[in-house]
């Protein structure tokens, strides 16, 4: 199985200060397809997850615009140029061009 | 608007049984291959089953084989996921969700495997 490593695991902010996570894929998720289909999703305090990012860079609909998603071969990068408090929650990477797919540990966002 | 409404969970022993039901609206559910992904309590995502449009592929966590079974009646908009032989690590709550790449998600469906 793809293995998803994210780091921090844990990422005290500064409300209107930007915050970036990383996620290393053990080999490069791209498909036979040509398409890289690495996704990030947050999952808010008491909530479902909620995709946030597809294809490494594409943003979901009604995803603020602050909220960016950049990588290639294995590594890539879940970027929030200013935290806002809504923000606050967990973070995880998830691959889905190799069999099984496979998420990340998760990466912990709270306010400093 | 996409909904996605998980039934179904409860307490169960180990060694017992369970159905867990998704009903789907807001989009043409026969059209999308469904997922059931489940976190176990303050863990991470797991990723558990898929179906694909038709319903005549199927795959599984190996954590899960040929202990779970998933189905899907589109007929009824409706996703189903099958558990046998339920475990203590199966405890978790249960999401369904849309499509092959995960874009909604339900509320999810605790499941308690307990004596």
């Amino acid at each position: 199985d793809v293995v998803m490593t994210q780091s921090p695991l844990s990422l005290p902010v500064t409300l209107g200060q930007p915050a970036s996570i990383s996620c290393r894929s053990s080999q490069s998720p791209v498909h036979s397809d040509g398409n890289t289909y690495l996704n990030w999703f947050q999952q808010r305090p008491g909530q479902s997850p909620r995709r946030l990012i597809y294809k490494v860079s594409d943003r979901d609909s009604g995803v603020p615009d602050r909220f960016s998603g950049s990588g290639s071969g294995t590594d890539f990068t879940l970027k929030i140029s200013r935290v806002e408090a809504e923000d606050i929650g967990v973070y995880y990477c998830m691959q889905a061009s190799h069999w099984p797919p496979t998420f990340g540990q998760g990466t912990k966002v709270e306010i400093k | 608007e996409v909904q996605l409404l998980e039934s179904g969970g409860g307490l169960v022993q180990p060694g017992g049984s369970l159905r867990l039901s998704c009903a789907a609206s807001g989009f043409t559910f026969r059209t999308y291959a469904m997922n059931w992904v489940r976190q176990a309590p303050g863990k991470g995502l797991e990723w558990v089953s898929v179906i694909s449009i038709g319903g005549s592929t199927t795959y599984s966590a190996d954590s899960v084989k040929g202990r779970f079974t998933i189905s899907r009646d589109d007929s009824k908009n409706t996703l189903f996921l099958q558990m046998n032989n339920l475990r203590g690590d199966d405890t978790a709550l249960y999401y369904c969700t849309k499509g092959d790449w995960l874009d909604s998600w339900g509320q999810g469906t605790l499941v308690t495997v307990s004596s």
